[in-house]
C-alpha cells in the first residue's frame, strides 16, 4: 500500500543553518504530498503542499519540491530560526478509491541560539 | 470557524474503566479521521469516516475500540475497557469532499493517560 519515509531524528542544527528534511513515498496512484508541523502541545498544521509533479511548496521560508522521478518531497529551509523547533510530518493523499490521508512517522527539529 | 474542536484536552482514567474522546469537525466538511500518536509508532490513522459513514477501520488496534459519527458535526472515539498501552495522543481531523489536493485540519488532540 501508500507509504511515506522519513529521515529520522532528532535533527539539531544551529540557529541559521540550512535544514533539509528528507521525505519519499510510494504511491500506487497519483497523491498530492503536504509537509505539517507540530510545535509542542499543539495538533498539526498544514506546512506546504504540492499536487502534482515538479510543483514547489512554499510556505514561512520552507519549500519542498515534489520529485515523481525520485518520489521525493524533501524539506528545506536556508535559515532555521530557533522558533522553528518541532516535529515535522511528511504525507500524502492518494485521491482515489480510499482518499486516505498517511503520514510518515515524524522527524524532530532542535534549532540552538 | 473555530477549527476542529477535541475534548477533552487530557483525560486520566484507570485501568478497566471506559474512554470516550469527542470530536466537533469543521462544519462542511465530509470527510473525518481518527489518528493516534505514540512516541515508539508516530502517528496512526485509526479510522475515518466519509459522509458519516465508516470507510477503514484496518487501523483500529483491536475490539476495544469502536468509533462513530451519528451526525456530521459530532464523532466519538470509545475505548472499553481501557488499557495503560493505549496511553497517548489522540487527534481527529477533518477536510472536505474535494479529494487528493485537500489538507486536513486537525484538532489539538486528547491527551489519554491509562493508568
Amino acid at each position: 500500500g501508500d507509504s511515506v519515509t522519513q529521515m529520522e531524528g532528532p535533527v539539531t542544527l544551529s540557529e541559521e543553518a540550512f535544514l533539509t528534511i528528507n521525505c519519499t513515498y510510494t504511491a500506487t496512484g497519483y497523491p498530492s504530498l503536504f509537509w505539517y508541523v507540530q510545535y509542542p502541545g499543539e495538533g498539526l498544521q498544514l506546512l506546504l503542499k504540492a499536487t502534482k509533479a515538479d510543483d514547489k511548496g512554499s510556505n514561512k521560508g520552507f519549500e519542498a519540491t515534489y520529485r515523481k522521478e525520485t518520489t521525493s518531497f524533501h524539506l528545506e529551509k536556508g535559515s532555521v530560526q530557533v522558533s522553528d523547533s518541532a516535529v515535522y510530518f511528511c504525507a500524502l493523499r492518494d485521491g482515489g478509491a480510499t482518499n486516505k490521508l498517511i503520514f510518515g512517522t515524524g522527524t524532530l527539529l532542535a534549532v540552538q541560539p | 470557524d473555530a477549527g476542529v474542536i477535541q475534548s477533552p484536552r487530557h483525560e486520566v482514567t484507570e485501568m478497566g474503566q471506559e474512554v470516550t474522546l469527542r470530536c466537533k469537525p469543521i462544519s462542511g466538511h465530509d470527510y473525518l479521521f481518527w489518528y493516534r500518536q505514540t512516541m515508539m509508532r508516530g502517528l496512526e490513522l485509526l479510522i475515518y469516516f466519509n459522509n458519516n459513514v465508516p470507510i477503514d477501520d484496518s487501523g483500529m488496534p483491536e475490539d476495544r475500540f469502536s468509533a462513530k459519527m451519528p451526525n456530521a458535526s459530532f464523532s466519538t472515539l470509545k475505548i472499553q475497557p481501557s488499557e495503560p498501552r493505549d496511553s497517548a495522543v489522540y487527534f481527529c481531523a477533518s477536510s472536505s469532499v474535494m479529494g487528493r489536493n485537500t489538507e486536513a485540519f486537525f484538532g489539538q488532540g486528547t491527551r489519554l493517560t491509562v493508568v
